[in-house]
């Protein structure tokens, strides 16, 4: 069966310092990857994905994801965190050879503060 | 394009009463979807559809139902409200139902039931 683990419920860290949120995946097959992003009362917005190619993905607002298969993880990385980044970040995986929504796994997210 | 719509934002049901939660999407997307997020946890898929007049069951249905009689719309149901139906609930959307697709999500219902 798929899964993704979040293994921090919580990550804080100062503003300007790069910042990191880990993300492990177990499937039977080839991931496909997708990092979201979820404001307060918001839902969630896409902010990159992994399918194929080059391991480092670039997204939005200077987030950039780096697929490790190896490791089996696709940790979310940003050079200089900004208070405004503070949200809840989800890591989601399917694989590839599903074709159906259903197979889409979320891990647990990971709360992000960034203090000023 | 407003994307993905849900109405109504937050709602209190007493246990055994029904309600409808309402999606709408414009991007003339085939797929929709309807997720649950409970506290600490991830989402979880309920029911999705791959086209006006085609749905299916997702990882959690009881309780549930869905309909999906125009592309832009996909009302979810809830027959008999139960605590253990409290929860955030997400509609989505994707263009295609492939494993590389992007979905986009609306902006969620809170739904308690006491």
């Amino acid at each position: 069966a798929q899964s993704v683990a979040q293994p921090e419920d919580q990550v804080n860290v100062a503003e300007g310092n790069p910042l990191t949120v880990k993300c492990t995946y177990s499937v039977s097959g080839n991931p496909y990857l997708f990092w979201y992003v979820q404001y307060p009362n918001r839902g969630l917005q896409f902010l990159l994905k992994y399918i194929t190619g080059d391991n480092l993905v670039k997204g939005s607002y200077g987030f950039e994801a780096e697929f490790n298969k190896s490791q089996t993880s696709f940790h979310l990385k940003k050079p200089s965190a900004l208070v405004s980044d503070s949200a809840l970040y989800f890591c989601a995986v399917r694989v590839a050879r599903d074709n159906y929504g259903q197979n889409f796994v979320f891990g647990p997210g990971t709360r992000l503060s960034v203090l000023p | 394009n407003a994307g993905v719509t849900q109405t109504p934002k937050f709602r209190i049901l007493k246990i055994g009463q029904s309600m409808t939660l309402q999606c709408t999407q414009d991007m003339n997307h085939n797929y929709m979807y309807w997720y649950r997020q409970d506290p600490g946890m991830g989402l979880k898929l309920i029911y999705y559809s791959v086209g006006a007049g085609i749905t299916d069951k997702g990882e959690v249905p009881n309780g549930y139902n869905v309909s999906r009689s125009t592309t832009e719309d996909f009302p979810l149901r809830l027959e008999l409200a139960a605590p253990s139906q409290t929860s955030v609930y997400f509609c989505a959307s994707s263009y295609t139902g492939q494993a590389r697709e992007t979905q986009y999500f609306g902006p969620g219902t809170r739904l308690l039931v006491l």
